[in-house]
């Protein structure tokens, strides 16, 4: 009963580093998706996939990159981190009419 | 600006008050949606609305959708301490379908004292 687990729950980088956040469902459900979740600013797209081989972006992109090879895989990576992506990350699933399943978040700190 | 304006973002009551959560905009929504989530995990779906002027309940919490689908409430009556947690509105952007793409409100921070 995973639905949906996101790995590490928590990472320390370096300005510069470069780091991949997992992301993996196990519900068989089209739609991926990543936010970013900051005090005051609710949740933000990051970047969403309607389906194993497309992806596309959402409000807050830049400094990420997404690919979606399988359909329960959506990893987030962060190519040159900054301290402005100091924040905590969710990765949620969905199906159909708007309803979203999310994981227990990924707390990122850069230094 | 926002495209959901959530209010009050802070509330802190004593158990057993009521208390309403208002979500707002100028847009219209096909639907909305109210998550909440608790410290150190991920948002969970409390509801969906559809229909303008819609009423759900769920135990204590009753949801409305506005007339004209731009905005809704929550309100609790009876609060517990079960009941802190971060309230969050959502709405999709693409029609009745979200693709995963939903766009949230600041959030409302309840605390509920014993």
């Amino acid at each position: 009963n995973a639905g949906v687990t996101q790995t590490p729950k928590f990472q320390v980088l370096k300005t510069g580093q470069s780091m991949t956040l997992q992301c993996a469902q196990d519900m068989n459900h089209e739609y991926m998706s990543w936010y970013r979740q900051d005090p005051g600013m609710g949740l933000r797209l990051i970047h969403y996939s309607v389906g194993a081989g497309i992806t596309d972006q959402g409000e807050v992109p830049n400094g990420y990159n997404v690919s979606r090879s399988t359909t329960e895989d959506f990893p987030l990576r962060l190519l040159s981190a900054a301290p402005s992506q100091t924040s905590v990350y969710f990765c949620a699933s969905g199906q159909g009419a708007g309803e979203l399943f999310f994981g227990e978040g990924s707390r990122l700190t850069v230094l | 600006t926002q495209l959901l304006e959530q209010s009050p973002q802070f509330l802190s009551i004593q158990e057993g008050e009521n208390l309403t959560v208002y979500c707002n905009s100028s847009s219209v929504f096909s639907s909305l949606q109210w998550y909440r989530q608790e410290p150190g995990e991920g948002p969970v779906l409390l509801v969906t609305v559809v229909t303008g002027g819609e009423v759900k309940k769920l135990k204590r919490l009753t949801f409305q959708f506005g007339d004209a689908r731009k905005d809704s409430s929550l309100h609790i009556t009876a609060a517990q301490p079960g009941d802190t947690g971060l309230y969050l509105c959502a709405v999709a952007n693409a029609g009745g379908t979200s693709y995963g793409k939903l766009t949230f409100g600041q959030g409302t921070i309840l605390t509920v004292h014993p």
